[in-house]
Protein backbone atom coordinates (compact mmCIF):
# COMPACT_ATOMS: atom_id res chain seq x y z
CA UNK A 1 0.00 0.00 0.00
CA UNK A 2 1.15 3.80 -0.46
CA UNK A 3 3.36 4.97 2.08
CA UNK A 4 2.92 8.65 3.95
CA UNK A 5 3.31 11.37 1.29
CA UNK A 6 4.55 14.51 2.04
CA UNK A 7 4.18 17.98 -0.50
CA UNK A 8 6.16 20.06 -1.49
CA UNK A 9 8.60 18.00 -0.69
CA UNK A 10 11.44 21.38 -1.22
CA UNK A 11 10.22 25.08 -1.07
CA UNK A 12 12.20 28.11 -0.42
CA UNK A 13 10.32 31.23 1.11
CA UNK A 14 11.48 34.59 2.73
CA UNK A 15 10.93 36.13 6.02
CA UNK A 16 7.57 37.23 7.35
CA UNK A 17 5.61 34.77 4.38
CA UNK A 18 4.01 31.72 5.79
CA UNK A 19 3.82 28.23 3.86
CA UNK A 20 1.27 25.21 4.46
CA UNK A 21 2.39 21.65 4.11
CA UNK A 22 0.11 18.66 3.32
CA UNK A 23 0.21 15.02 4.65
CA UNK A 24 -1.77 12.20 3.00
CA UNK A 25 -1.37 8.88 5.47
CA UNK A 26 -1.41 5.72 4.97
CA UNK A 27 -4.59 4.62 4.46
CA UNK A 28 -6.47 3.36 7.59
CA UNK A 29 -4.14 5.51 9.62
CA UNK A 30 -6.31 7.78 11.84
CA UNK A 31 -3.54 9.69 13.54
CA UNK A 32 -0.59 12.06 12.03
CA UNK A 33 1.99 13.68 14.10
CA UNK A 34 4.85 16.39 13.13
CA UNK A 35 8.10 17.11 13.18
CA UNK A 36 10.36 19.50 12.54
CA UNK A 37 13.98 18.21 12.05
CA UNK A 38 17.42 20.42 12.58
CA UNK A 39 20.86 19.15 12.61
CA UNK A 40 21.55 20.81 16.08
CA UNK A 41 18.12 20.15 17.43
CA UNK A 42 17.10 16.28 15.74
CA UNK A 43 13.65 16.23 15.85
CA UNK A 44 11.31 17.57 17.45
CA UNK A 45 7.30 16.94 17.69
CA UNK A 46 5.25 19.92 16.85
CA UNK A 47 1.79 18.14 17.17
CA UNK A 48 -0.26 15.24 16.31
CA UNK A 49 -3.89 15.31 15.22
CA UNK A 50 -6.44 12.31 15.85
CA UNK A 51 -9.75 11.83 14.03
CA UNK A 52 -9.42 15.71 13.37
CA UNK A 53 -8.82 16.44 17.09
CA UNK A 54 -5.60 17.64 18.06
CA UNK A 55 -4.55 15.96 20.63
CA UNK A 56 -0.81 17.04 21.89
CA UNK A 57 1.39 19.70 21.09
CA UNK A 58 4.99 20.18 21.28
CA UNK A 59 6.76 23.37 22.74
CA UNK A 60 6.68 25.67 19.54
CA UNK A 61 5.07 29.06 19.16
CA UNK A 62 1.77 29.59 18.13
CA UNK A 63 2.71 30.61 14.34
CA UNK A 64 3.03 26.96 13.39
CA UNK A 65 -0.46 25.16 13.65
CA UNK A 66 -1.94 22.56 11.79
CA UNK A 67 -5.53 20.38 11.05
CA UNK A 68 -6.35 17.07 10.37
CA UNK A 69 -9.63 16.66 7.90
CA UNK A 70 -12.23 13.76 7.71
CA UNK A 71 -9.63 11.67 5.44
CA UNK A 72 -6.94 11.94 7.63
CA UNK A 73 -5.26 14.10 5.37
CA UNK A 74 -3.00 17.17 7.43
CA UNK A 75 -1.90 20.22 7.02
CA UNK A 76 0.65 22.37 8.42
CA UNK A 77 0.79 26.31 8.50
CA UNK A 78 3.98 28.31 9.50
CA UNK A 79 3.15 32.10 9.36
CA UNK A 80 5.49 34.94 9.85
CA UNK A 81 8.40 32.80 8.77
CA UNK A 82 11.68 33.21 10.40
CA UNK A 83 15.36 31.93 9.32
CA UNK A 84 15.22 29.72 12.17
CA UNK A 85 12.37 27.96 10.49
CA UNK A 86 14.48 26.39 7.43
CA UNK A 87 14.61 22.83 8.37
CA UNK A 88 13.10 19.24 7.10
CA UNK A 89 9.38 18.93 8.13
CA UNK A 90 8.36 15.16 8.87
CA UNK A 91 4.96 13.67 9.29
CA UNK A 92 4.16 10.78 10.09
CA UNK A 93 1.10 8.18 10.48
CA UNK A 94 -0.05 5.67 12.84
CA UNK A 95 -3.33 3.28 12.95
CA UNK A 96 -3.79 4.35 16.17
CA UNK A 97 -2.90 6.92 19.36
CA UNK A 98 0.75 7.98 18.07
CA UNK A 99 2.50 7.01 20.72
CA UNK A 100 1.42 3.27 21.43
CA UNK A 101 2.77 2.02 18.31
CA UNK A 102 4.61 2.22 14.72
CA UNK A 103 4.90 5.55 13.52
CA UNK A 104 5.21 5.29 9.34
CA UNK A 105 7.14 8.43 8.32
CA UNK A 106 6.98 10.07 4.96
CA UNK A 107 10.26 12.22 2.92
CA UNK A 108 9.80 15.31 4.63
CA UNK A 109 9.19 18.38 3.08
CA UNK A 110 12.90 20.83 3.03
CA UNK A 111 11.56 24.18 4.03
CA UNK A 112 14.52 27.04 3.45
CA UNK A 113 13.90 30.19 4.70
CA UNK A 114 15.76 33.54 3.24
CA UNK B 1 12.36 18.33 30.49
CA UNK B 2 12.36 14.82 29.44
CA UNK B 3 15.11 13.69 27.07
CA UNK B 4 16.43 11.14 24.94
CA UNK B 5 20.43 11.27 24.29
CA UNK B 6 22.64 9.01 21.85
CA UNK B 7 26.37 8.90 23.09
CA UNK B 8 28.54 9.68 20.07
CA UNK B 9 27.25 11.66 16.99
CA UNK B 10 29.18 9.22 14.55
CA UNK B 11 29.94 5.94 15.30
CA UNK B 12 32.44 4.24 11.78
CA UNK B 13 32.85 0.24 11.69
CA UNK B 14 34.41 -1.69 9.50
CA UNK B 15 32.28 -3.97 6.90
CA UNK B 16 31.89 -7.20 8.65
CA UNK B 17 31.94 -6.33 12.16
CA UNK B 18 29.20 -5.69 15.11
CA UNK B 19 28.02 -2.23 15.53
CA UNK B 20 26.46 -0.94 18.76
CA UNK B 21 24.77 2.16 19.11
CA UNK B 22 23.50 3.90 22.57
CA UNK B 23 21.09 5.97 23.73
CA UNK B 24 20.05 7.17 26.76
CA UNK B 25 16.60 8.18 28.57
CA UNK B 26 15.33 10.36 31.48
CA UNK B 27 11.24 9.38 32.13
CA UNK B 28 11.69 6.58 33.85
CA UNK B 29 7.99 6.07 33.06
CA UNK B 30 8.60 5.20 29.41
CA UNK B 31 7.61 2.02 28.10
CA UNK B 32 8.16 1.62 24.76
CA UNK B 33 11.06 2.46 22.21
CA UNK B 34 11.46 2.53 18.93
CA UNK B 35 14.85 2.31 17.05
CA UNK B 36 14.66 4.61 13.31
CA UNK B 37 16.98 4.25 10.40
CA UNK B 38 17.35 7.46 8.64
CA UNK B 39 19.15 7.49 5.16
CA UNK B 40 19.76 10.60 3.53
CA UNK B 41 17.43 12.13 1.69
CA UNK B 42 14.51 9.91 3.42
CA UNK B 43 12.09 9.97 6.29
CA UNK B 44 13.43 7.87 9.20
CA UNK B 45 12.41 3.99 8.64
CA UNK B 46 11.17 1.74 11.69
CA UNK B 47 13.91 -0.91 12.57
CA UNK B 48 12.59 -2.32 15.91
CA UNK B 49 11.11 -1.54 19.43
CA UNK B 50 10.97 -2.58 22.66
CA UNK B 51 8.41 -2.23 25.37
CA UNK B 52 9.64 -1.80 29.03
CA UNK B 53 8.56 -5.40 30.23
CA UNK B 54 11.17 -7.00 28.07
CA UNK B 55 14.60 -6.45 28.13
CA UNK B 56 15.86 -7.99 24.46
CA UNK B 57 14.69 -8.45 21.64
CA UNK B 58 15.88 -9.42 18.27
CA UNK B 59 15.42 -8.70 14.35
CA UNK B 60 16.86 -9.77 11.31
CA UNK B 61 20.84 -8.90 12.09
CA UNK B 62 19.20 -6.41 14.50
CA UNK B 63 19.10 -6.82 18.47
CA UNK B 64 17.60 -3.71 20.77
CA UNK B 65 18.90 -4.00 24.76
CA UNK B 66 16.99 -2.30 27.23
CA UNK B 67 18.07 -1.45 30.75
CA UNK B 68 15.63 0.20 32.42
CA UNK B 69 17.91 0.79 35.97
CA UNK B 70 20.15 2.94 34.35
CA UNK B 71 17.98 4.13 31.93
CA UNK B 72 19.77 2.90 28.62
CA UNK B 73 19.24 1.02 25.30
CA UNK B 74 21.72 -0.13 22.63
CA UNK B 75 20.91 -1.51 19.24
CA UNK B 76 23.08 -3.77 17.82
CA UNK B 77 23.83 -4.57 14.15
CA UNK B 78 25.38 -7.92 13.35
CA UNK B 79 27.82 -8.34 10.48
CA UNK B 80 27.57 -4.55 9.33
CA UNK B 81 26.93 -3.84 5.93
CA UNK B 82 27.48 -0.69 3.38
CA UNK B 83 23.80 -0.06 3.02
CA UNK B 84 23.42 0.08 6.80
CA UNK B 85 25.22 3.36 6.48
CA UNK B 86 22.82 5.81 8.01
CA UNK B 87 21.95 7.60 10.98
CA UNK B 88 20.12 6.17 13.56
CA UNK B 89 18.07 7.30 16.62
CA UNK B 90 16.01 5.71 19.23
CA UNK B 91 12.62 7.30 20.59
CA UNK B 92 11.03 6.68 24.07
CA UNK B 93 7.30 7.62 25.05
CA UNK B 94 7.23 10.56 26.87
CA UNK B 95 3.89 11.93 28.41
CA UNK B 96 2.14 12.50 25.69
CA UNK B 97 4.21 12.10 22.97
CA UNK B 98 7.86 10.73 21.71
CA UNK B 99 10.99 12.04 22.38
CA UNK B 100 13.73 11.47 19.98
CA UNK B 101 17.51 11.49 20.02
CA UNK B 102 19.31 13.31 18.12
CA UNK B 103 21.22 10.57 16.03
CA UNK B 104 24.45 8.24 15.36
CA UNK B 105 25.50 8.46 12.29
CA UNK B 106 27.03 5.08 11.31
CA UNK B 107 29.82 4.81 8.82
CA UNK B 108 30.34 1.43 7.07
CA UNK B 109 34.42 1.38 5.98
CA UNK B 110 34.98 -1.09 3.19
Amino acid sequence: KAGVTQTPRYLIKTRGQQVTLSCSPISGHRSVSWYQQTPGQGLQFLFEYFSETQRNKGNFPGRFSGRQFSNSRSEMNVSTLELGDSALYLCASSLGHFNTGELFFGEGSRLTVL
Amino acid sequence: GESVGLHLPTLSVQEGDNSIINCAYSNSASDYFIWYKQESGKGPQFIIDIRSNMDKRQGQRVTVLLNKTVKHLSLQIAATQPGDSAVYFCSSSGTYKYIFGTGTRLKVLA
